[in-house]
């Protein structure tokens, strides 16, 4: 049971342009969303994250949006650049003492294009 | 400070056999988990070492278990190893009280063939 889910495996964006990458979650218990980048030989790096009391949080390029009726969740990656092609994980956690656990979506390639 | 190291970066084994990978968190981190990437199936949940206990499980067959020692350093082991455990293995490190604005950070992971 996929209980994050990326339904986009891949994207492809001219350098300049908005990027969104959506991600929809099915465990109301979710109360913490992550997003991280990965490139090719490397380990996954933070990028943003959301807690479920907002609905936007913003970091330079990257802006995420939370839409907990519809459990949806997006990141807009604006301007776009070369730089930002990679897979991108959605991850999502229930904020608890007893666990650090991660919820992993499958990834959405981003290629971006000049 | 240093980050999350993994070792080895990578190994080829054979059917059957078993394999060791290790994890040093980063210092002060008291939590470690274990995932597995393949292609098209993200990053599955292996298991979460907390202060040398293991506080979390993932839907993994008995094959794969791991321990957690006293300097928080992680080992996972994959024991009768199967052509379908060939995957990417990653190590996150998290302070491990769940709390907001701690995210974990991952290590470059061990790429593992198997054979």
């Amino acid at each position: 049971d996929q209980q994050v889910k990326q339904n986009s495996p891949s994207l492809s964006v001219q350098e300049g342009r908005i990027s969104i990458l959506n991600c929809d979650y099915t465990n109301s218990m979710f109360d913490y969303f992550l997003w991280y980048k990965k490139y090719p030989a490397e380990g996954p790096t933070f990028l943003i994250s959301i807690s479920s009391i907002k609905d936007k949080n913003e970091d330079g390029r990257f802006t995420v949006f939370l839409n907990k009726s519809a459990k949806h969740l997006s990141l807009h990656i604006v301007p776009s650049q070369p730089g930002d092609s990679a897979v991108y994980f959605c991850a999502a956690r229930t904020l608890s003492y007893n666990t650090d656990k991660l919820i992993f979506g499958t990834g959405t390639r981003l290629q971006v294009f000049p | 400070k240093a980050g999350v190291t993994q070792t080895p970066r990578y190994l080829i084994k054979t059917r059957g056999q078993q394999v060791t990978l290790s994890c040093s968190p980063i210092s002060g981190h008291r939590s470690v988990s274990w995932y597995q990437q393949t292609p098209g199936q993200g990053l599955q949940f292996l298991f979460e070492y907390f202060s040398e206990t293991q506080r979390n499980k993932g839907n993994f067959p008995g094959r794969f278990s791991g321990r957690q020692f006293s300097n928080s350093r992680s080992e996972m082991n994959v024991s009768t190893l199967e052509l379908g455990d060939s995957a990417l293995y990653l190590c996150a490190s998290s302070s491990g009280q769940g709390a907001m604005n701690t995210e974990a950070f991952f290590g470059q992971g061990t790429r593992l063939t198997v054979v």
